[in-house]
């Protein structure tokens, strides 16, 4: 079974603060996500790699970086931490290309600012 | 572009009875479409996909998925409702050709006993 682990499920820092949300994932995927959840908004896409040291930015990247400096390994940086950076992380992974392959998630991560 | 519209946040259903949980979709060129299910405080479980040909899909726990090109629709059924399928469920689209997959705002489903 594909894993996407996630390292912390819930996190609690500091507006102001540099937060680090980790991502790793064990089926040797090429593509991997980054998105935030939040109540009846669904699922937004920060940003996404498609290979080692490649990123390109989704829907809401303004706030957060990334980076990818190993194939199975992406994170999430939000250089300030701001309250309404408060949400539901979700990291994601597939394989190569832009055909129908599905994405495999991981348990989320719930970040609160404070 | 390409968006998804789930039209209602929540369905519920009586348990045994058949399950709908719609999805429409917008999106130029060919769509491929998917079906996730989020159980709570967990990560999304893909479902089901359309990618190409039969328009009845099926996939885990017994869901199916009708791909309906002219409705550009592609909502979520199941025979018979279990207690344990209630959950939040996501309709999700990528256009051929683009690494994006645009979600819907998701479905509530509650099943009762």
């Amino acid at each position: 079974d594909v894993k996407v682990t996630q390292s912390s499920r819930y996190l609690v820092k500091r507006t102001g603060e540099k937060v680090f949300l980790e991502c790793v994932q064990d089926m040797d995927h090429e593509n991997m996500f980054w998105y935030r959840q939040d109540p009846g908004l669904g699922l937004r896409l920060i940003y996404f790699s498609y290979d080692v040291k490649m990123k390109e930015k989704g829907d809401i990247p303004e706030g957060y970086s990334v980076s990818r400096e190993k194939k199975e390994r992406f994170s999430l940086i939000l250089e300030s931490a701001s309250t309404n950076q408060t949400s539901m992380y979700l990291c994601a992974s597939s394989f190569l290309g832009t055909q129908g392959n599905e994405q495999f998630f991981g348990p989320g991560t719930r970040l609160t600012v404070l | 572009a390409q968006s998804v519209a789930q039209p209602e946040d929540q369905v519920n259903v009586a348990e045994g009875n058949p399950l709908t949980v719609k999805c429409t979709y917008s999106v130029s060129g060919n769509p491929y479409l998917f079906w996730y299910v989020q159980y709570p405080n967990r990560g999304l479980q893909f479902l089901l996909k359309y990618i190409t040909g039969d328009n009845l899909v099926k996939g885990s726990y017994g869901f199916e998925a009708e791909f309906n090109k002219s409705q550009t629709s592609f909502h979520l059924k199941k025979p018979s409702a279990l207690v344990s399928d209630s959950a939040l469920y996501f309709c999700a689209v990528r256009r051929a050709g683009s690494y994006q997959l645009t979600f819907g705002k998701g479905t509530k489903l509650s099943v009762i006993p």
